[in-house]
């Protein structure tokens, strides 16, 4: 089935660094979607990609779709404390099924 | 109600008894899916409902584990014979016909002694 690797796992940055974290597939996604889990939370839509190359903007988050649409980033600038939490891409896979990427946890020193 | 809603919030259990695990999915949503999260872990997919199609059973880890979805809405997750491997945050979203947006429920936190 399809599989998505996120990377890295971790990283903690100090607060007002910029954070980006990644997604890779080995074969070509119809889209992707982005979501965020605070600490003791849930997981919450963040955006969703479709087209070759395309780049969103939220505000401080930045997310893109590669040309090959095999892989994704998000990037965050100038971090703050609330944006601390695990962030997940997800990917479908058959019939409105969703493959979570194992996600990375930022930290913050603030 | 305004979102997706799962009770208990909080399970505590002894191993071999069963649990069940609520999810009210938001009103109109035709598909329903469960989720394990086990501590810092990602999210496993366990089973998906689609209006009134056979459910996606692939994640199921086990026999021990079932799920209905009763008249298109609330929907339980039956776990048989817990195990402590079982403890878990058991996560639910559902998605409206034609969107890809998956809401999520805050979840229902099994541990199992």
């Amino acid at each position: 089935g399809q599989q998505v690797m996120q990377i890295p796992q971790y990283q903690h940055v100090q607060e007002g660094e910029d954070f980006t974290t990644y997604c890779n597939s080995s074969t070509t996604l119809s889209n992707i979607q982005w979501y965020k889990q605070r600490p003791g939370g849930h997981p919450v839509f963040l955006i969703q990609l479709v087209k070759s190359g395309e780049v969103k903007k939220q505000k401080r988050l930045t997310f893109q779709f590669g040309e090959a649409k095999k892989n994704s980033s998000l990037h965050i600038t100038a971090t703050q404390t609330t944006d601390v939490g695990t962030y997940f891409c997800a990917v479908g896979q058959g019939a409105q099924k969703l493959v979570f990427g194992q996600g990375t946890r930022l930290t913050i020193n603030p | 109600g305004a979102g997706v809603s799962q009770s208990p919030s909080n399970k505590v259990t002894e191993k071999g008894k069963d649990v069940e695990l609520r999810c009210d999915p938001i009103s109109g949503h035709t598909a329903l899916y469960w989720y394990r999260q086990s501590l810092g872990q990602g999210l496993e997919f366990l089973i998906y409902f689609q209006g009134n199609s056979a459910p996606d059973k692939s994640g199921l880890p086990s026999d021990r584990f079932s799920a209905e979805r009763t008249g298109g809405s609330v929907s339980t997750l039956t776990i048989q014979r817990t195990q402590q491997e079982d403890s878990a945050v058991y996560l639910c979203a559902s998605r409206a016909a034609g969107q890809e947006t998956q809401y999520f429920g805050p979840g229902t936190r099994l541990l199992v002694l």
